[in-house]
């Protein structure tokens, strides 16, 4: 089975410009996740997705920071525009329906930004 | 606190076994997770913990509970090379706006010596 996809692994990019992540979860997984890593640091949820819907998204900086999962598999994230402060490793994370409640969470390798 | 505190470091010498400590926040979490990270890739789940359980095993594993303390701990018995890596502790909170996320610490980086 095919784990969590994320690309690009690495993006290099100047401030002020936009970047956007793609994530493909597990099939078969309708919740979704997009999560910040600062270096030294546990990762951080930006959002939550169960399908298509986003249904915890109040730690994303909407200013900069926009996601979508239209028809509810792949996911984008975009920042626009980058700031020095977003350089960071960008995790993608899913999860299949469990009532048993434990939520059981599979993590892409993410994606590296750095921002110069 | 509002943190999942974690010790940064732990060094032991392979063979021998690993303890890592985690002190979590929230006395209503309903699962507690350990999720290890080697360099450039994602986090991968361990193992994890039912708050009403106090012991769980698995293999070389061994995660304690005491939720009276709030105090959750990952026992690697028997430590390789290969268990080198970032040990993430992880508490899901299920109540209020924070309602089934998972609040992660900063990890414990475990170099185990040949």
């Amino acid at each position: 089975e095919a784990g969590v996809v994320q690309s690009p692994r690495y993006k290099i990019i100047e401030k002020k410009q936009p970047v956007a992540f793609w994530c493909n979860p597990i099939s078969g997984h309708n919740t979704l996740y997009w999560y910040l890593q600062n270096l030294g640091q546990g990762p951080e949820l930006l959002i939550r997705y169960e399908n298509e819907e986003a249904v915890d998204d109040s730690q994303l900086p909407k200013d900069r920071f926009s996601a979508e999962r239209l028809k509810g598999v792949d996911s984008t994230l975009k920042i626009q525009p980058a700031e020095l402060g977003d350089s960071a490793v960008y995790l993608c994370a899913s999860s299949p329906y469990s009532t048993s409640g434990t939520d059981t969470q599979y993590f892409g390798p993410g994606t590296r930004l750095t921002v110069l | 606190g509002e943190d999942v505190e974690q010790s940064l470091f732990l060094s032991v010498r392979e063979g021998d076994s690993s303890v890592i400590n985690c002190t979590y926040t929230d006395s209503s979490s309903t699962y507690l997770y350990w999720y290890k990270q080697e360099p450039g890739a994602g986090l991968q789940l361990l193992t994890y913990i039912f708050s009403n359980m106090d012991m769980k095993q698995d293999q070389r594993l061994t995660v304690l509970l005491n939720k009276k303390d709030k105090h959750l701990s990952l026992r690697i018995a028997d430590t390789q090379t290969g268990d080198s890596a970032i040990y993430f502790c992880a508490e899901k909170r299920d109540r209020g706006s924070t309602l089934g996320r998972l609040y992660f610490g900063r990890g414990t980086q475990l170099t185990v010596w040949p």
